[in-house]
């Protein structure tokens, strides 16, 4: 069985460009993940999706961060325009419902990098 | 912010030697979980535990759910060079969402 996927793994921007992260989840797995991880940190979680509704996206920086999941399955993170401070690795997780800890897998990640 | 603190934030040990690391909470959890991350990787599950004052054991690791239900321990017995990396603990109360500690940083010395 394929783990959650994330592109790109590694991605370099200037401030002020937009960028964007996308996830496959594994396959059945209705909830959806996107965490944060400062350097020297353990992931923040900025959005949680049941299917194709965000239903918890209290943590996510509005005014320059969006996420969407069509369809239910795949997702994308975008940030725009990206500042110096969100430098960090952006984890895709996802589980069979929101209950489930040991079905609960997270992605390598994309390193973002703003100069 | 992170609501957990996990200790200590690094080790260094001789392969061989044991490890304990732990971590508290000022507030309860009905699940506490351990995870590891390698360089470039997302974290591990490595134990779950879903009960206060249980003791679980996967191969050379440990762990504990705290009787009061805000803190656990991960124990590695016997380390080897491939227990290096970043060892998260995580909480959960209910169904809502994990927190996770800042991590504790493990160097094995061959």
């Amino acid at each position: 069985e394929a783990g959650v996927v994330q592109s790109p793994r590694y991605k370099i921007i200037e401030k002020k460009q937009p960028v964007a992260f996308w996830c496959n989840p594994i396959s059945g797995h209705n909830t959806l993940y996107w965490y944060r991880q400062n350097l020297g940190q353990g992931p923040e979680l900025l959005i949680r999706y049941e299917n194709e509704e965000a239903v918890d996206d209290s943590q996510l920086p509005k005014d320059r961060f969006s996420a969407e999941r069509l369809k239910g399955v795949d997702s994308t993170l975008k940030i725009q325009p990206a500042e110096l401070g969100d430098s960090a690795v952006y984890l895709c997780a996802s589980s069979l419902g929101q209950g489930a800890v040991r079905g609960y897998t997270f992605g390598s990640g994309t390193r973002l990098t703003v100069v | 912010g992170q609501q957990l603190n996990q200790s200590p934030q690094s080790m260094f040990i001789q392969e061989g030697e044991d490890v304990s690391m732990n971590c508290t909470s000022s507030s309860i959890f009905n699940t506490w979980l351990w995870y590891k991350q390698d360089p470039g990787e997302g974290p591990v599950l490595l134990i779950a535990l879903y009960k206060a004052g249980e003791l679980t054991s996967n191969g050379r690791l440990t762990a504990q759910f705290g009787i009061t239900r805000k803190d656990s321990f991960l124990n590695i017995s016997a380390s080897i060079p491939s227990d290096v990396g970043i060892y998260f603990c995580a909480g959960r109360y209910n169904n809502n969402d994990m927190r996770f500690g800042a991590g504790t940083r493990l160097t094995v010395k061959p």
